[in-house]
């Protein structure tokens, strides 16, 4: 069980647009800054959003990051056939004093 | 180019010591944070441990707390995690990260070296 709740998966058709949730608490999302991380199947894991909205080097803005209170979300605009790979996002936790991921969702563009 | 290598994964028994190492290039070492993640196959990403750019402050994961020993030296740009009385839930590929705030603005990583835990 994560301390930060991601759904397992969302999908979409190509040009579509997908949102994916990450909710916390307290003690993570609402006063630390969220992070969003993707993975290909065994590679390691990219940073794309850090800071809660800020486009990592050399990521495509069809990628874009928000929070509110204690979830925050990853949206995906305009998907293409090579976003399909797993999300993960990650904050700061003061009670554990440790990083947090979520447990990641699978984006399969249909 | 930032280039981030791990070393030392290997098969150990329970019970058993391991340590790894992450030699870094590219960057100023000694003027982040650093962090190993792990992943457990077919699993997700878990945070182990994370360590400030001297080396005075150090946190980790509380399922590793007293098993695991995160250090770094600064002139040999180079991490190590220390793994002690190892588990077969200890088994994952761990990962190396620069963290760019100590709060998991993990931007840079390495590929990986995988630790399998079995007797």
């Amino acid at each position: 069980q994560s301390v930060l709740t991601q759904p397992p998966s969302v999908s979409g058709a190509p040009r579509q647009r997908v949102t994916i949730s990450c909710s916390g608490g307290n003690s993570n999302i609402a006063n630390y800054d969220v992070h969003w991380f993707q993975q290909f199947p065994g590679k390691a894991p990219k940073l794309l959003i850090q800071l809660d909205d800020v486009l990592s080097s050399g990521v495509s803005d069809r990628f874009s990051g928000s929070k509110s209170g204690t979830s925050a979300s990853l949206v995906i605009s305009g998907l293409q056939s090579e976003d399909e790979a797993v999300y993960y996002c990650a904050a700061w936790d003061d009670s554990l004093s440790g990083v947090v991921f979520g447990g990641g969702t699978k984006l399969t563009v249909l | 180019e930032v280039q981030l290598v791990e070393s030392g994964g290997n098969l150990v028994r329970p019970g058993g010591s391991l340590t790894l190492s992450c030699t870094v290039s590219g960057i100023t070492f000694n003027s982040y944070w650093m962090s190993w993640v792990r992943q457990a196959p077919g699993k997700g990403l878990e945070w182990v441990a994370n360590i400030n750019r001297d080396g005075s402050e150090k946190n980790y994961l509380d399922s590793v707390k007293g098993r695991f020993t995160i250090s770094r030296d600064n002139a040999r740009a180079s991490l190590y995690l220390q793994m002690n009385s190892l588990r077969g839930d200890d088994t994952a590929v761990y990962y190396c990260a620069r963290d760019g705030s100590r709060e998991g603005n993990l931007d840079y990583w390495g590929r990986g070296t995988l630790v399998t835990v079995s007797s």
